[in-house]
């Protein structure tokens, strides 16, 4: 069966503006997790979305939003672009909590902010 | 709040040789534990998972058993090769009282040579 898919795979913005990464997760899974992983932060923990509904949200300030709809495809958005947004985002989903199940990971999208 | 510490790489090891990554936890409940695995340019991939004490998780050869005890979930190999060549990562998921989440480890760059 299909993986978790990501687009676009990368992408290169100015500071200032902003941008809508995408995934659609495996059939069945009702669960997508969001995180940024970076050289020196490693994987953090951006946000969880089950059944359209945000769960979960690490620390990380409003600019960054994401949501998920009834076919479980989830978006996030990063507003007002900052250099340190320069980042590889990584979704993940789950059948249903991940916690017994483990995360299926996408391949990503590589942020670039100039 | 919750952690995960792995020991720091890299790692560098001759093809057949025994391979152990450190990995210890902190977690207020009883998360759940998982060691993933990053190739270049990929996403992560789950490697196996434990969700209770004394559990063994095991896959392609890669064992981890739960240390409630000692809170550790020690990554082993017996015999690695070069395709073992990747970034580990050590990880714990708990359901407390801030919702569900997924902790990382730093991850652990493991080179092997011929």
């Amino acid at each position: 069966k299909a993986g978790v898919t990501q687009t676009p795979r990368y992408l290169i913005k100015t500071r200032g503006q902003q941008v809508t990464l995408s995934c659609s997760p495996i059939s069945g899974h009702r669960s997508v997790s969001w995180y940024q992983q970076t050289p020196g932060q490693g994987l953090q923990f951006l946000f969880e979305y089950f059944s359209e509904t945000q769960r979960n949200k690490g620390n990380f300030p409003g600019r960054f939003s994401g949501r998920q709809f009834s076919n479980s495809r989830s978006e996030m958005n990063v507003s007002t672009l900052e250099l340190g947004d320069s980042a590889l985002y990584l979704c993940a989903s789950s059948t249903g909590t991940p916690d017994n199940y483990g995360y299926t990971f996408g391949s990503g999208t590589r942020l670039t902010v100039v | 709040g919750d952690s995960v510490t792995q020991m720091e790489g890299p790692v560098t090891l001759s093809e057949e040789a025994f391979l152990t990554i450190n990995c210890t936890y902190t977690a207020t409940g009883y998360p759940s534990l998982f060691w993933y695995v990053q190739y270049p340019g990929e996403g992560l991939q789950l490697l196996l998972k434990a969700t209770k004490a004394d559990d063994k998780g095991s896959n392609k050869g890669f064992e981890a058993t739960y240390r409630k005890e000692t809170t550790s979930f020690h990554l082993e190999k017996g015999s690695v090769q070069v395709s073992d060549s990747a970034v580990y990562f050590c990880a714990l998921s708990d359901d407390g009282t801030g919702g569900f989440k997924t902790i990382f480890g730093a991850g652990t760059r493991l080179f092997v040579k011929a």
